[in-house]
């Protein structure tokens, strides 16, 4: 079975200094994970994803997130937070099925609230 | 290119009622879910389509909840009767299905339906 746990539920940062969001997964399988981003009243967008190419996968509005197999994490990163990084971020993990049909059957995790400071 | 579209955007009802809510997928993707966003969680598969075949229903609570996807388009979403506990957003996405190495399969989402059950 497959999980992912975000660390924590609320993360706060001035403008300008860098972002970590952390997450920690568990899978049997070589997993596909991603990171997602909810602005208030709007949909569901993808930030990056790993899908067992580079472990540093590169993302939207500068962010990145590193794949470490030793450390079953995927912890998602920023150089320097904007204003309009303030969302909900959301771990993911791709269920494993029986065919290799698509990456949309998702196991969420609880999301990180990201407030920036001005 | 057009996104996932979603109605209504917002529905209140009172317990027992029934509701519906619908989704049309982008043009050309085969595969279409439906998610449940409950309060201060990540989404929850509900439902997962592939062209008009059920692919994954195991989290869809089939005592009240039921899903078709007729021509393997558009989709509809029933609750019947619905209970306090379903007031949730849900979110419909879909994606391509796998052809080949270099197939983009990651899901878009829709805005999603914000169910209040009063």
């Amino acid at each position: 079975a497959q999980s992912v746990t975000q660390l924590d539920s609320h993360v706060s940062v001035s403008e300008g200094t860098p972002v970590l969001l952390r997450c920690n997964y568990s899978s049997s399988y070589s997993p596909s994970l991603f990171w997602y981003v909810q602005h208030p009243n709007k949909g569901l967008q993808l930030l990056l994803k790993y899908t067992s190419a580079a472990t540093l996968v590169k993302g939207i509005n500068g962010f990145e997130a590193e794949f470490k197999k030793s450390e079953t994490s995927f912890h998602l990163t920023k150089p320097s937070a904007h204003m309009s990084d303030a969302a909900e971020y959301f771990c993911v993990v791709s269920r494993q099925m029986n065919y290799g049909g698509s990456q949309g059957n998702l196991i969420f995790g609880k999301g990180t609230k990201l407030s920036v400071k001005p | 290119e057009a996104g996932v579209a979603q109605s209504p955007r917002y529905k209140i009802i009172e317990k027992r009622q029934s509701v519906a809510f619908w989704c049309n997928p982008i043009s050309g993707h085969a595969t279409l879910y439906w998610y449940q966003q409950i309060l201060g969680q990540g989404p929850k598969l509900l439902i997962q389509f592939q062209n008009n075949g059920v692919v994954d229903d195991s989290q869809l609570p089939k005592d009240r909840f039921s899903a078709e996807r007729l021509k393997g388009v558009d989709s509809t979403l029933k609750i019947q009767p619905a209970k306090l506990e379903d007031s949730a957003v849900y979110l419909c996405a879909s994606s391509l299905v796998r052809q080949g190495r270099s197939s983009n399969t990651e899901a878009f989402f829709g805005q999603g339906t914000r169910l209040t059950v009063v």
